[in-house]
């Protein structure tokens, strides 16, 4: 089946400090991605859409400046959470789009944690 | 635009027992694609059924199976013979094969089921 990697799992950073997350489509290549952020117990919010070799398209009350998002080849997106501060702490997941049937593969997750 | 709904912020059920989760959708586009996802305490989503909405059968997987009313915009989710492994967070969600949000998908709130031996 379709794998897909998140790197780190978990990262504890300062604030004001930025952090990078990797997305990797392991054995398939993915056209798009996606990110969503979670906080616990809640549902997945999506932040936005990755396409390769394009701009990423932001979800309405995302900023763009904050979560940079970068989607360099078929099998690697990053989100980057620039000046990060405490209210950044979340679970964010990613997701990659292998177009055979509309269904998404999603990463294990990366647990932030800003202090 | 779309919305899922899932009523049942928490659901319980005894090992071995039957229990069903509730989902109601709603979305302009006559094209879409419907899923239940699981995700357990290690936070994993993992695919459980999907559903195509031109398709009348409904879909099963083994102790897995769904109600879909199309006419209701309904979508519900049985699990049969339910084991301790089955306790997670369900979420029901919906993606359009056309219009402006083509290719996202829309998620519940999700469902956090308890299984009790």
């Amino acid at each position: 089946g379709a794998v897909v990697s998140q790197h780190p799992s978990w990262v504890i950073c300062k604030s004001g400090t930025s952090v990078k997350i990797e997305c990797r489509s392991l054995d398939f290549q993915a056209t798009t991605m996606f990110w969503y952020r979670q906080f616990p117990k809640q549902s997945l919010m999506l932040m936005a859409t990755s396409n390769e070799g394009s701009k990423a398209t932001y979800e309405q009350g995302v900023e763009k400046d904050k979560f940079l998002i970068n989607h360099a080849s078929l099998t690697l997106s990053t989100l980057t959470v620039t000046s990060a501060h405490p209210e950044d702490s979340s679970f964010y997941i990613c997701s990659a789009d292998a177009r055979s049937s509309y269904e998404q593969y999603f990463g294990p997750g990366t647990r932030l944690t800003v202090t | 635009a779309q919305t899922v709904t899932q009523s049942q912020p928490e659901m319980s059920v005894q090992e071995a027992e039957t229990v069903t989760l509730s989902c109601t959708y709603d979305t302009s586009e006559s094209d879409y694609y419907l899923f239940w996802y699981k995700q357990p305490p290690s936070r994993q989503m993992i695919l459980v059924i999907r559903q195509e909405a031109y398709k009348q059968q409904n879909a099963t997987e083994n102790r897995f199976s769904v109600n879909f009313q199309k006419a209701a915009k309904s979508f519900s989710l049985k699990i049969s013979d339910s084991q301790l492994g089955d306790a997670a967070m369900y979420f029901c969600a919906l993606i359009n094969a056309g219009g402006t949000s083509y290719g996202k998908l829309t998620f519940g709130q999700g469902t956090i089921l308890t299984v009790h031996p």
